[in-house]
């Protein structure tokens, strides 16, 4: 297990609602990134979170907001759902900014979106 | 802009046999390329990785080559096993500024007892 842990597991949401994802960084970790792994894909890359700011975002839209907090746990927000959001999310974490950083996954949170 | 190419997307192996998997990448800039594996409801995990100043990389039964000049990278699975059934990813790390992995569209590999 790599320490990295995600609430909650699964989630069903309603089309237009909001949802938040949280993600516990492993000890020693101050970077916090979030991806989306659709079905049969590869997960991509939402944005990362460094010393509780956002510091490099990935192709999505504004809906899709975060936080980091003082302890580098993070949360992922979601408003205005929209069916295509159904995916796998994942939390990954890292020590540090350097170019070559190992990232630990998170067992992800599954949200279906009816 | 940034992308990872991986090949193929399924792979049917017998026990014993070897696997290879494939991943090209376009930013000339990255220098770290790791390779998770995924079994099904489960998390991606790391199983080894390689930086640029590194050509190759061995672990047990898993080794990766890396070949910053072509832009491609390798995973080798030698003696595959039932259990090294599963969904693997390559990756490669985007240096601007930020960590972001780049990830290829995956590969199911089957291993056949």
């Amino acid at each position: 297990e790599t320490g990295v842990t995600q609430s909650p597991t699964h989630l069903i949401k309603t089309r237009g609602q909001q949802v938040t994802l949280r993600c516990s960084s492993q000890s020693g970790h101050n970077t916090v990134s979030w991806y989306q792994q659709a079905l049969g894909q590869g997960p991509q890359f939402i944005f990362q979170y460094y010393r509780e700011e956002e510091n490099g975002r990935g192709n999505f839209p504004p809906r899709f907001s975060g936080l980091q907090f003082p302890n580098y746990s993070s949360e992922l927000n979601v408003n205005a759902l929209e069916l295509d959001d159904s995916a796998l999310y994942l939390c990954a974490s890292s020590r540090g900014q350097g170019a070559s950083t190992e990232a630990f996954f998170g067992q992800g949170t599954r949200l279906t979106v009816v | 802009g940034e992308n990872v190419e991986q090949h193929p997307s399924t792979l049917s192996v017998q026990e014993g046999d070897s696997a290879v998997i494939k991943c090209t990448y376009s930013d000339s800039a990255s220098n770290y390329f790791p390779w998770y594996k995924q079994e099904l409801g489960k998390r991606p995990q790391l199983i080894i990785d390689i930086r640029s100043n590194v050509g190759e990389k061995k672990d047990q039964r898993i080794a990766v080559t890396l070949n910053k000049t072509a832009k491609h990278f390798s995973l080798h699975i030698t003696e595959t096993q039932p259990e090294d059934s599963a969904v693997y990813f390559c990756a490669a790390m985007f240096s601007g500024g930020y960590n972001k992995l780049i990830f290829g569209a995956g590969t199911r590999l089957a291993v056949h007892p």
